[in-house]
């Protein structure tokens, strides 16, 4: 069974500090997408990424796509109280029997 | 309407009764899909659509049976469920492929 886990699970910081949420598999990867779920709602697409090493910003968020396709991760600078919501990795494989196959989830919380 | 919607938001049903979800895209996407989302669990993968023809079906039990009448809606209808068949049920919607997947609010089932 192919697995994508995340760690943490949970994480509640303050306001204003940093963190990284990590994607890990020991599967190779066509591309691996981050989503934010908020409550009530279901999954909003962030960011993909498809080339080994690459690395993408979005604002404060950084993503990055390991040299072997095989794990992510997610950095937020300064964190504020929007940032809140659980956080999801997903890999995509485009073989014979293409699939998706997403991460069991980092719950973050921000405190004011 | 914009986006995808789902009816009902919250349902709740006792194992003998036979309910249906419904899904809407407004996005012209060919392809729809259903995932589960339970408690500590992944996102799983449960039904596929493509151009209305369904492409994938992830060992899903036959209590569930989908539906795409076309393009832009999709249904899942329920049958004698089993309490473990409680979870938050998300569609999604895509131009093609596994690449920006467009979900809905989902709809919380409680299965007594």
């Amino acid at each position: 069974t192919q697995l994508l886990e995340q760690s943490p699970q949970f994480l509640s910081i303050q306001e204003g500090e940093n963190l990284t949420v990590y994607c890990n598999s020991s599967s190779v990867f066509s591309s691996l997408q981050w989503y934010r779920q908020e409550p009530g709602e279901g999954p909003v697409l962030l960011v993909t990424v498809v080339t080994g090493g690459e690395v993408k910003k979005l604002k404060r968020l950084t993503f990055q796509f390991g040299d072997a396709r095989k794990d992510s991760s997610l950095h937020i600078t300064a964190a504020q109280p929007g940032d809140t919501g659980l956080y999801l990795c997903a890999g995509v494989q485009y073989s014979s029997a293409s699939k998706i196959i997403f991460g069991s989830g980092t719950r973050l919380s921000i405190r004011p | 309407e914009t986006g995808v919607t789902q009816t009902p938001r919250h349902l709740v049903m006792g194992m003998t009764n036979k309910k249906s979800l419904k899904c809407e895209q407004h996005l012209g996407h060919n392809a729809m899909y259903w995932y589960k989302q339970s408690a500590k669990k992944p996102l799983e993968l449960m039904f596929v659509y493509n151009f209305k023809e369904q492409t994938e079906n992830n060992s899903v039990p036959s209590r569930f049976s989908p539906e795409c009448p076309n393009s832009s809606h999709l249904f899942l209808h329920l049958h004698t469920l089993q309490p473990e068949d409680s979870a938050l049920y998300l569609c999604a919607s895509s131009q093609d492929g596994w690449e920006t997947q467009y979900f809905g609010p989902g709809t919380r089932l409680l299965v007594l």
